[in-house]
Parts: C-alpha cells; sequence; structure tokens
C-alpha cells in the first residue's frame, strides 16, 4: 500500500506543451506538499496545501498551477514547458503533531525536450 | 540562499565504521531538524528528528547531535552497514513552516 504515490513516475515531452503530475495520499494528512528537486540537487519547495487551500507558494512562475480537489489529492499541471523545467518532482504530506516529518512520493522525473 | 548547507557532496566508509555526516544552518529561528535518506529513483524517507531544546537524540544505530552555538548538525551511524549507501538530506523549520533542504550527502559504505 503506496502511501504517496505520483504518477507517471518519467515523463519527457517537448517545449511548449502542457502536462499534468498526479499526486495521492492515503495516510489522512491535512497537508501536501510539492518540491522540486533540479540539477544541482537542491529540494525547494513549491507549494504547500493544507486542507484543499493553497498556504505556500514559493517564487514559482505562473505556468505552474496546483489543483487540490480533496486534501488527499494536489495535482501540479504546467503549462508551456520549457527546458529549465526538467527536473524531479516530489510530493510530499504530512500532518500537524506528528513529528514533522513528510512522507514522500518517489517523484517524477519531467525532461522537457 | 542556502540556509542549510551540505558541505561535502559525498563521504565512503568501511563496513562497520562510524559515517559521520554533517550540515550547517545560518537561520537561528530553526528549531526542529530531521535526516532524510534517499535510494535511487525513490523518494526521501525520514530518518531521524531533534528538536532544538535537545542536544542529541538517538535510534539505534542512528544519532543526531545538534550544537546550536555553532548552528551544526551530524547524524552518525553505527556500526555502517552497505544497505546504508544512499543520499543523505539534513533539513529543518521553524514553527510550523515548510521543511528547508540541504544539497545532500551521498554516502558509500564499501564492504
Amino acid at each position: 500500500d503506496t502511501a504517496v504515490s505520483q504518477t507517471p513516475k518519467y515523463l519527457v515531452t517537448q517545449m511548449g506543451n502542457d502536462k499534468s503530475i498526479k499526486c495521492e495520499q492515503n495516510l489522512g494528512h491535512d497537508t501536501m506538499y510539492w518540491y522540486k528537486q533540479d540539477s544541482k540537487k537542491f529540494l525547494k519547495i513549491m507549494f504547500s496545501y493544507n486542507n484543499k487551500e493553497l498556504i505556500i507558494n514559493e517564487t514559482v512562475p505562473n505556468r505552474f498551477s496546483p489543483k487540490s480537489p480533496d486534501k488527499a489529492h494536489l495535482n501540479l499541471h504546467i503549462n508551456s514547458l520549457e527546458l529549465g523545467d526538467s527536473a524531479v518532482y516530489f510530493c510530499a504530506s504530512s500532518q500537524v503533531g506528528q513529528g514533522g516529518g513528510y512522507t514522500f512520493g518517489s517523484g517524477t522525473r519531467l525532461t522537457v525536450v | 540562499d542556502q540556509q542549510v548547507k551540505q558541505n561535502s557532496p559525498s563521504l565512503s566508509v568501511q563496513e562497520g565504521r562510524i559515517s559521520i555526516l554533517n550540515c550547517d544552518y545560518t537561520n537561528s529561528m530553526f528549531d526542529y531538524f530531521l535526516w532524510y535518506k534517499k535510494y535511487p529513483a525513490e523518494g526521501p524517507t525520514f530518518l531521524i528528528s531533534i528538536s532544538s531544546i535537545k542536544d542529541k537524540n538517538e535510534d539505534g544505530r542512528f544519532t543526531v547531535f545538534l550544537n546550536k552555538s555553532a548552528k551544526h548538525l551530524s547524524l552518525h551511524i553505527v556500526p555502517s552497514q552497505p544497505g546504508d549507501s544512499a543520499v543523505y538530506f539534513c533539513a529543518a523549520r521553524f514553527l510550523l513552516s515548510t521543511l528547508t533542504f540541504g544539497k545532500g550527502t551521498l554516502l558509500t559504505v564499501n564492504p
């Protein structure tokens, strides 16, 4: 039983396309996140949602739009993909009061060609 | 602006010896620190954490030490095992902020 699942695991697409990455968690957590790991290996926060509401939106181009239909899902839609969007995107979830640790998905490797 | 720094990109140790992974931070507001372990093609998994009110936390072979005055923490793995070979990320937060991660250190434990 996967706790945080992301699909797809790999995504290769051309510049200018629009793509979505889906994330679901079955842990009952109330907060979900998107992190980006770029070529320099840093894990950088992009968005944070708490109970379907956007809490944090770091400096991310508005081509990136998260959507949370319910607190178990946080999808990431990217418009007009650029070469610099190539990275590994990780979804994560957490629950306040449970030690502060995040449970991560296995990541989506996005390659824009 | 790297608030959490892991200055050693890699570390190699012999099986059975101690592995020491280091992490420095610049934000004195951080009050909770965590270590994550990551295997290739998988997401990071939580390993151990420490609150700023403590200076040591131990869990089996893993011990995290926190030196607040030096803004430094370290993860000790004793004894190291080949299965410990992975990338280790240090992370920090204050209050209920999101986690800020370091760049990671690749640990290789040689049989």
